[in-house]
């Protein structure tokens, strides 16, 4: 059965380093995501994206954030600076044009800011 | 805003015990409801979902029934087994079927032999 996937499955980065999270989304998907849960707290949704560009973002995703499709198969979410509240568990998912009621969730990434 | 409260965990249950995790929301208009479940080591899965008031959604032994009144979707299993252990986390999702999801904390099962 097809799966989103994400790497690397943990990351411990330097506050103040750029980081770089990894998802490969089901390949015959169009929409995408990227959620984060803070340990303890709610999974918060960050930005959604569709045909190259963001669909929506929230709050969270403020210019230290972004977000590519660098190929045909990739989908990056950047953080430039990372601080120490940017530790969390992040989940891609990816959703497909036409079934378009379920959001399929990768296993996520564990990033610890130091 | 829009926004979910689960239950808080943890829940230890032995084997063939009854189950009910709450989940009450807040949203405006006629929002779509989800309860996701995450095993170890893996993403988050959905496991089953109601669209419109009264609706009940079901899969592997597992109900909830979306209850405009009360605001709620609490998820219930008449005999949960060691293979439900997991985090079952509750959703919303308002208008736009590509909408965003808004979750809650999420309540950690864990079911003893």
């Amino acid at each position: 059965e097809p799966e989103v996937t994400q790497t690397p499955s943990h990351q411990v980065t330097q506050m103040g380093q750029e980081v770089i999270l990894r998802c490969v989304p089901i390949s015959n998907h169009l929409y995408f995501y990227w959620y984060r849960q803070i340990l303890g707290q709610k999974v918060e949704f960050l930005v959604s994206f569709y045909n190259n560009e963001i669909s929506e973002k929230s709050e969270i995703f403020d210019d230290q954030f972004s977000v590519e499709r660098p190929d045909g198969s990739n989908f990056t979410l950047k953080i430039r600076s990372t601080k120490l509240e940017d530790s969390a568990m992040y989940f891609c998912a990816s959703t497909h044009e036409r079934t378009q009621e379920t959001q399929y969730f990768g296993p996520g990434t564990r990033l610890l800011v130091l | 805003g829009d926004s979910v409260t689960q239950m808080e965990g943890p829940v230890t249950l032995s084997e063939e015990a009854f189950l009910t995790i709450n989940c009450t929301y807040t949203a405006t208009g006629y929002p779509s409801l989800f309860w996701y479940v995450q095993y170890p080591g893996e993403g988050l899965q959905l496991l089953l979902k109601a669209t419109k008031a009264d609706d009940k959604g079901s899969n592997k032994g597992f109900e909830a029934t979306y209850r405009k009144e009360t605001t709620s979707f609490h998820l219930e299993k008449g005999s949960v087994q060691v293979s439900d252990s997991a985090v079952y986390f509750c959703a919303l999702r308002r208008g736009s079927t590509l909408g965003r999801l808004y979750f809650g904390r999420g309540t950690q099962l864990t079911v003893w032999p």
